[in-house]
């Protein structure tokens, strides 16, 4: 029973390039929607966020595109450079209620120069 | 400031052993998540802790895995008689008071390995 989707598993892009990460989720209950961007060896790391009462999120080159309607988020890596290669993990949580953040599957992003 | 704090970084364990993994929590931080992350089941949640009391601990399974915090600087996660489906790298989060607002902060994390 995964809440929280994405897709795809893996995605390659050339530097440049826009990387669009999708993601979709079942509990209508959610309204706090962070990624989380883990390079190897790592922990995780908090990207940008997103609340649902808002339908976007901008953060320099990171901007996630919300669809409450859908249930569907995106998250756009404009200008996708080496260094943002990396696996990206959307997370959905709901703030009146427990605590815990619920993670997608992860996109493995490689940016090739 | 330190992150979040997880030892040991590697862990071999015979099956049928025990395996304690600690976390120390970033100062003042009130809330300590533990993860698991395998390559097939991705992130999953396991128990968390606000002001050292445990809150939810739903992701757990119900043998042979315990969690405690015994103090507002460490928390430890112990399996018991592990098997090798516990092989997985065992992630600490903690968050800060004001919290619910996802924003977590993960160790470097805990991998385990049984042979």
């Amino acid at each position: 029973q995964q809440q929280v989707r994405q897709s795809p598993q893996s995605l390659t892009v050339w530097e440049g390039e826009t990387a669009i990460l999708n993601c979709s989720y079942e509990n209508s209950a959610f309204d706090y929607f962070p990624w989380y961007q883990q390079f190897p060896g790592e922990g995780p790391a908090l990207l940008i966020a997103i609340r649902s009462v808002s339908d976007k999120k901008e953060d320099g080159r990171f901007t996630i595109f919300f669809n409450k309607r859908e249930k569907k988020l995106s998250l756009h890596i404009t200008d996708s450079q080496p260094g943002d290669s990396a696996t990206y993990f959307c997370a959905a949580m709901n703030q009146g209620g427990s605590a815990k953040l619920i993670f997608g599957e992860g996109t493995k992003l490689t940016v090739s120069s | 400031n330190a992150g979040v704090i997880q030892t040991p970084r590697h862990k071999v364990t015979g099956k049928g052993q025990e395996a304690t993994l600690w976390c120390e929590p970033i100062s003042g931080h009130s809330a300590v998540f533990w993860y698991r992350q395998t390559i097939v089941q991705g992130l999953e949640f396991l128990t968390y802790f606000r002001n050292q009391a445990p809150i939810d601990d739903s992701g757990m399974p119900k043998e042979r895995f315990s969690a405690q915090m015994p103090n507002q600087s460490h928390s430890t996660l112990k399996i018991q008689s592990t098997q090798p489906q516990d092989s997985a790298v065992y992630l600490c989060a903690s968050s800060a008071r004001t919290a619910n607002t996802g924003q977590l902060y993960f160790g470097e994390g805990s991998k385990l390995t049984v042979l």
